[in-house]
């Protein structure tokens, strides 16, 4: 089954503070991990991505880390700001063999409140 | 660089009419996705397109739900007749595969309110 958890389903973090979510997937075969943000009344927006030969990317304040032996990757957040609030998505995708490759397969979304 | 382009952005419409939804992807992008977001929830793909070709439909409620993707460029989504239960958040996005590339980019979504 292509299926990705993702957990919390909220999080609070107060301005500056690390925030952190976690997603796990079942699809060995999926060999893209990207993360999406997505603002009320707009469509998601790409955040950052991994491929499963790496185990972390960072780009700015956001980093993936990846587990392949696990099957799990998380989003860190540093020196969160307000602006960061919003609902981040975890996806996968499997990008090689047969008619399902790039269906983007979603988690079930985070709303991330970061206080001032 | 212009974004997906969708419209209309909000429809409201009653149960049993039809709705058609309208998506322009990014320039030079072959494929094209369109995906279905329930309220609370991750998008959910309901087809893809590679140019002109429907690649991928298995998730795509064919007894009511059609889309078209002529000369591989803009696409439209329809809904004849639409249920209470296709209130949802309509996506569409564009990816350039042929660049070796994943990434797929959202547009902003039609909303539609089925009453």
């Amino acid at each position: 089954q292509q299926q990705v958890k993702q957990s919390p389903q909220s999080l609070i973090v107060q301005k500056g503070g690390i925030s952190i979510i976690n997603c796990a997937y079942e699809n060995t075969a999926f060999d893209y991990f990207p993360w999406y943000q997505q603002f009320p009344g707009k469509g998601p927006a790409l955040l950052i991505a991994i491929r499963p030969d790496v185990s972390e990317k960072k780009e700015g304040r956001f980093t993936i880390s990846f587990n392949k032996s696990a099957k799990q990757f998380s989003l860190h957040i540093m020196d969160s700001q307000p602006g960061d609030s919003a609902t981040y998505f975890c996806a996968a995708s499997k990008n090689a063999g047969g008619t399902s490759y790039g269906k983007l397969t979603f988690g079930q979304g985070t709303i991330l409140t970061v206080h001032p | 660089e212009a974004g997906v382009v969708q419209s209309p952005r909000y429809k409201i419409i009653e149960k049993k009419q039809p709705v058609a939804f309208w998506c322009n992807p990014i320039s030079g992008h072959n494929t094209l996705y369109w995906y279905r977001q329930n309220l609370g929830q991750g998008p959910e793909l309901l087809i893809r397109y590679e140019n002109e070709e429907a690649v991928d439909d298995s998730q795509l409620p064919k007894d009511r739900f059609s889309a078209e993707r002529l000369k591989g460029v803009d696409s439209t989504l329809k809904i004849q007749p639409a249920e209470l239960g296709d209130s949802a958040v309509y996506l569409c996005a564009s990816s350039p595969r042929t660049s070796g590339s994943y990434e797929q980019y959202f547009g902003p979504g039609t909303r539609l309110t089925v009453t």
